[in-house]
């Protein structure tokens, strides 16, 4: 199965600012997606980051906050835009190539806002 | 709507003793069902998975899980525990009606593993 690079792995930002997420897949993947994993809780599924065209985004979050790229099969960014303390949560990017497979996580980036 | 329950939020064991995780889905199509493990501060791990395959799947570190249809159960179990269980384990379905392939997560168990 895919290894996932994600990074940075955790990061204390100031209220207003944005903080990009990365993610580094070593195959090519057909699928990548971003989770929200608030204090606590079990994993929300933010967007389906397609290669090539613009990210497929749940109910609840929308792209103007949570900008994401995906230049090519083994790379995607999330962008955490004008953050609040709301936003404090592990972020955690996911790779797969289908469901036989299973699907991989990266290891996460744990965001505090203050 | 397709979905998991997991229907304890913490199980206690004894190392030793067996582990059961029970997790019931909801799904109007045959789906994938996956096992995954968060250690603290850690990311998550596959545990096992099913995808319409032997419906008794054996899985990393003695787990294993049996898919019963006719309950929508997928319940987790192992023989042994060990200290090292300890962690949060998340059910999740991937229903097989949707294009994208969705992982659904379940709200998660921790396992609390004695001395």
């Amino acid at each position: 199965s895919a290894v996932i690079s994600q990074k940075p792995s955790r990061d204390i930002c100031q209220r207003g600012t944005s903080l990009t997420i990365q993610c580094q897949v070593d195959s090519q993947v057909t699928m990548m997606f971003w989770y929200r994993q608030q204090p606590g809780q079990s994993l929300t599924l933010i967007a389906t980051a397609n290669q090539g065209s613009e990210a497929t985004y749940e109910s609840g979050f929308v792209i103007d906050k949570f900008p994401i790229s995906r230049p090519n099969l083994t790379f995607s960014t999330l962008t955490v835009s004008n953050m609040s303390p709301e936003d404090s949560s592990i972020y955690l990017c996911s790779a797969g190539t289908g469901t036989n497979y299973g699907y991989t996580f990266g290891s996460g980036t744990r965001l505090t806002v203050v | 709507a397709q979905s998991v329950t997991q229907l304890d939020s913490h199980v206690s064991v004894s190392e030793g003793t067996p582990v059961l995780l029970r997790c019931n889905y909801s799904s109007s199509y045959s789906p994938s069902l996956f096992w995954y493990v968060q250690h603290p501060n850690k990311g998550l791990q596959l545990l096992l998975k099913y995808t319409s395959a032997a419906t008794l799947v054996k899985g990393i570190n003695g787990f294993e899980a049996e898919f019963k249809k006719s309950e929508t159960s997928f319940h987790l179990t192992k023989p042994s525990a060990h200290m090292s269980d300890a962690a949060e384990y998340f059910c999740v379905v991937i229903p097989m009606n949707t294009g994208f392939q969705k992982l659904v997560f379940g709200t998660g168990t921790r396992l609390l593993v004695s001395p």
